[in-house]
């Protein structure tokens, strides 16, 4: 059982819009940023958010993260193929003093 | 660039020990925090441990407190983790991740990962 909840599965067509939610406690998301990352099975994970909203250099502005209380969301426009990967929040908890990450979210591009 | 390279997994019997390495390179590696971070076969992403530069805070997960030391050796450019007291339920891709310099908690860098298998 995660300390951070996300949906198992999430899907959509290409060009659609897909959102990924993220929910959390005041310990972690209510209080610390939130990050996402991108894992291709069999590969490392890669930062795809940091700081709630910033994208690393090499991100599309296709993805975008946003943060509401103990929520965030993950929001992919233009959906490709290739976004096709699980896609993981995270956030430093204060009360477990450590990191904590959601269970993951396996996006499928119908 | 920023090269993180894991070294060490391997298999080993509940109750053993083991100890990993990440090899950096093309960054100050003593300015970051790293961390350990592991999946296990099937599963998500959990984290490990984490220590912040200079060496003298380290986190722990529950999991793994009292089991496992994070330690780092700045003039080689090389973080370690010392697993003692194996269980099966370690075996998992263990990967370090670096932390952003001005958000330490932040992965902005990952390891490929080194396989660690607990199995008698």
């Amino acid at each position: 059982q995660s300390v951070l909840t996300q949906p198992p599965s999430a899907s959509g067509t290409p060009g659609q819009r897909v959102i990924i939610s993220c929910s959390g406690s005041s310990s972690n998301i209510g209080t610390n940023t939130v990050n996402w990352y991108r894992q291709i099975p069999g590969t490392a994970p890669k930062l795809l958010i940091y700081s709630n909203n910033q994208r690393p250099s090499g991100v599309p502005d296709r993805f975008s993260g946003s943060k509401s209380g103990t929520s965030a969301s993950l929001a992919i426009s233009g959906l490709q193929s290739e976004d096709e990967a699980d896609y993981y929040c995270a956030a430093w908890d204060d009360s477990l003093n450590g990191v904590v990450f959601g269970g993951g979210t396996k996006l499928t591009v119908l | 660039q920023v090269q993180l390279v894991e070294s060490g997994g391997s298999v080993v019997q509940p109750g053993g020990s083991l100890r990993l390495s990440c090899a950096a390179s093309g960054f100050s590696f003593s300015t970051y925090g790293i961390h350990w971070v592991r999946q296990a076969p099937g599963k998500g992403l959990e984290w490990v441990a984490f220590i912040r530069s200079g060496g003298t805070k380290k986190y722990y997960a529950d999991s793994v407190r009292g089991r496992f030391t994070i330690s780092r050796e700045d003039s080689k450019n090389t973080l370690h983790l010392q697993m003692n007291s194996l269980r099966a339920e370690d075996t998992a891709v263990y990967h370090c991740a670096r932390g952003r310099v001005v958000a330490p908690t932040e992965f902005d860098y990952w390891g490929q990962g080194t396989q660690v298998t607990v199995s008698s």
